[in-house]
């Protein structure tokens, strides 16, 4: 069965760090592009980062540029996001989601709710 | 503001069918293919549609897709009460350089 499955999520304050994992299975993980897309509260979908299949490029959303940082171990079949210098704003559910094409994600992990508040 | 403009509800009786759009513009809908996502309440979102028109395994046939110049439209019929949930297209954008999606349709079946 594909799956993806998140972890590492948590509360925490602004300015703090988390990093999120990812862990793949049921495919070839080696072969495809990985993305974070996240969700806040009762807002829609809102991409974040992506990484090629080797790791050799990594792309942002302008909104995390220069704080979050996305990595993979395929020989865990893991994906990971970094994130630095946390925000209220960035409080959502961090989805893992395997590109297909651009904009072609399946499948989506279950999430994984990271809040940051004071 | 969303890039892809989608309305914000629709609703339909049971058998119905109903048609949620997403518009785009020349950098994204008018240029690239557009994917349909659907998120039943309290869990994730799941692939519907993809490359504009086709469905993965195991999506009935009630749902499909469409493109045409910026827009795209995504049609259920024969509505059925698990219909119910929120649908987002998502497209790549090339001014931007990034995935877009739409602000999300919320489908009430009444």
């Amino acid at each position: 069965e594909v799956q993806l499955v998140e972890s590492g999520g948590g509360l925490l304050q602004p300015g703090g760090s988390l990093r999120l994992s990812c862990a793949a299975s049921g495919f070839t993980f080696s072969s495809y592009w990985m993305n974070w897309v996240r969700q806040a509260p009762g807002k829609g979908l809102v991409w974040v980062s992506r990484i090629k299949n080797d790791g050799s490029y990594t792309d942002y959303a302008d909104s995390v540029k220069g704080r979050f940082t996305i990595s993979r171990d395929n020989a865990k079949n893991t994906l990971y996001l970094q994130m630095n210098n946390l925000r209220v704003e960035d409080t959502a559910v961090y989805y893992c989601v395997t590109e297909r094409g651009r904009g072609w994600f399946d499948p989506w992990g279950q999430g994984t709710l990271v809040t940051v508040s004071s | 503001q969303s890039v892809l403009t989608q309305p914000p509800s629709a609703s339909g009786t049971p058998g119905q069918r109903v048609a949620i759009s997403c518009s785009g513009s020349s950098s994204n809908i008018g240029s690239y293919t557009v994917n349909w996502y659907q998120q039943l309440p309290g869990t994730a979102p799941k692939l519907l549609i993809y490359t504009n028109n086709q469905r993965p395994s195991g999506v009935p046939d009630r749902f499909s897709g469409s493109r045409a110049g910026t827009s795209a439209s995504l049609a259920i019929s024969g509505l059925q009460s698990e219909d119910e949930a929120d649908y987002y297209c998502a497209a790549w954008d090339d001014r931007l350089n990034v995935v877009v999606f739409g602000g999300g349709t919320k489908l009430t079946v009444l």
